[in-house]
């Protein structure tokens, strides 16, 4: 199938920690690979994105990997503050996006 | 830059009632733009896909003569939310895909609809 697999849904982390959302799909055709982080009240933005074609990308305090072969790619977050607390979604995009369930980040100061 | 807006932000309305929700990219045209529908604390459902000028293509399970959706231009999509009803209750949120951003797609603020 399509689907997109995230986890942890909830993660709990204290003001400085690093925080880590994983993800997996199931379709090898995907190439590309979005994060959006959404406050209470409003739309997703966009944080981070990467391409097949690299394993690796930061800016920042983000860094997304992927891991092609494995089919499942990560965000990391270090040196957490409290306005990252949001939910963040993982997605993948082939004719469309298709997003993961999200996870809950609350970063606690 | 790939600023995507929406209008209106929020709406109450009487059960019965049509709505518009409009969607527009700022600053980049929008070849394709699809509507989203989110419910409290769950992840974003797919509702229909729409290129400038065509049809709408909506997903399994989406009353396309309940969500009536326009993409007159290149920079407006609107979605119409015919003879609401509560359980229409949720949030609409729109993203836009352009020319120029290839694969990305750049979500509006969402719109919350409240049908009483």
């Amino acid at each position: 199938g399509e689907n997109v697999e995230q986890h942890p849904s909830t993660l709990s982390v204290q003001e400085g920690d690093s925080a880590v959302i994983k993800c997996t799909y199931s379709d090898s055709a995907s190439n590309y690979f979005p994060w959006y982080k959404q406050e209470l009240g409003k739309g997703p933005q966009l944080i981070i994105d990467i391409r097949s074609n690299v394993g690796e990308k930061k800016d920042q305090r983000i860094a997304v990997t992927l891991n092609k072969t494995a089919k499942h790619f990560s965000l990391h977050i270090t040196e957490t503050q409290p306005e990252d607390s949001a939910v963040y979604f993982c997605a993948r995009a082939g004719n469309m996006l298709t997003f993961g369930g999200g996870t809950r980040l609350m970063v606690k100061p | 830059g790939a600023v995507v807006s929406q209008h209106p932000s929020r709406v109450i309305c009487k059960s019965g009632t049509s709505v518009k929700i409009e969607c527009r990219s700022l600053d980049f045209q929008a070849t394709t733009m699809f509507w989203y529908r989110q419910f409290p604390k769950k992840s974003l459902m797919l509702m229909a896909t729409s290129n400038e000028g065509s049809k709408a293509t909506y997903e399994q399970g989406v009353e396309k003569d309940k969500f009536l959706i326009n993409h007159a231009s290149l920079t407006l999509s609107t979605l119409t939310v015919t003879s609401a009803h509560p359980e229409d209750s949720s949030f609409y949120i729109c993203s836009a895909l352009g020319a120029g951003t290839r694969d990305t797609q750049y979500f509006g603020p969402g719109t919350r609809l409240t049908v009483l």
